[in-house]
């Protein structure tokens, strides 16, 4: 069954540095998502992308972050200059309509800021 | 806004027993819910989904769920407990189906011998 890849599995990253992390999804999903889970809280939505284009995106995702889809098949999560608070597990998560079809997550990448 | 709120950061229950957990939504609308199942190291997998059509809900692996209007919840349950379920289970709310979810703060099953 296709899957969500993401990679890498863990990032490590001092603070200020910018990191990207990396997402295949579905090869015929249309719709992308970035969500993140810090250790112990809620699965938080950041961001939706379609059509090469942000859909909608959360209070969270602001100027630090960026999202692109450089190719046909790589959707990626920047983050400029990276915080403490930013260390989390983050998931990609695409979806073939925007109906009710369930949304497919990856695996996950988890970013540790020191 | 919509919200979630799960019942019980932990679940524990014998092998072979009744597994129950709790979910209870706000929406101002009609929502879609959702159940999925997080395993150690791997991805949200979806369980189950419910859109408005049968309030009971099956899903993979013997679970199943129910929307109660009148609780504003989606239990999710299954008669007999593996140790294969053991793992962290989030349920999730949108109020259409092209909204992004909102998320619970998850509820980690384990499975005792």
């Amino acid at each position: 069954e296709p899957e969500v890849t993401q990679t890498p599995s863990h990032q490590v990253t001092q603070m200020g540095q910018e990191v990207i992390l990396r997402c295949v999804p579905i090869s015929n999903h249309l719709y992308f998502y970035w969500y993140r889970q810090i250790l112990g809280q809620k699965v938080e939505f950041l961001v939706s992308f379609y059509n090469n284009e942000i859909s909608e995106k959360s209070e969270i995702f602001d100027d630090q972050f960026s999202v692109e889809r450089p190719d046909g098949s790589n959707f990626t999560l920047k983050i400029r200059s990276t915080k403490l608070e930013d260390s989390a597990m983050y998931f990609c998560a695409s979806r073939w309509d925007r109906d009710n079809s369930p949304l497919h997550f990856g695996n996950g990448t988890r970013l540790t800021v020191t | 806004a919509q919200s979630v709120t799960q019942l019980g950061s932990h679940v524990s229950v014998s092998e072979g027993a009744l597994v129950l957990l709790r979910c209870n939504y706000s929406s101002s609308v009609p929502p879609y819910l959702f159940w999925y199942v997080q395993y150690p190291n791997q991805g949200l997998q979806l369980l189950l989904k419910y859109t408005s059509a049968a309030t009971l809900v099956k899903g993979i692996n013997g679970f199943e769920a129910e929307f109660k209007k009148s609780e504003t919840s989606f239990h999710l349950t299954k008669p007999s407990a593996h140790m294969s379920d053991a793992a962290e289970y989030f349920c999730a709310v949108s109020p259409s189906g092209n909204t992004p979810l909102v998320f619970g703060k998850g509820t980690r099953l384990s499975v005792i011998a």
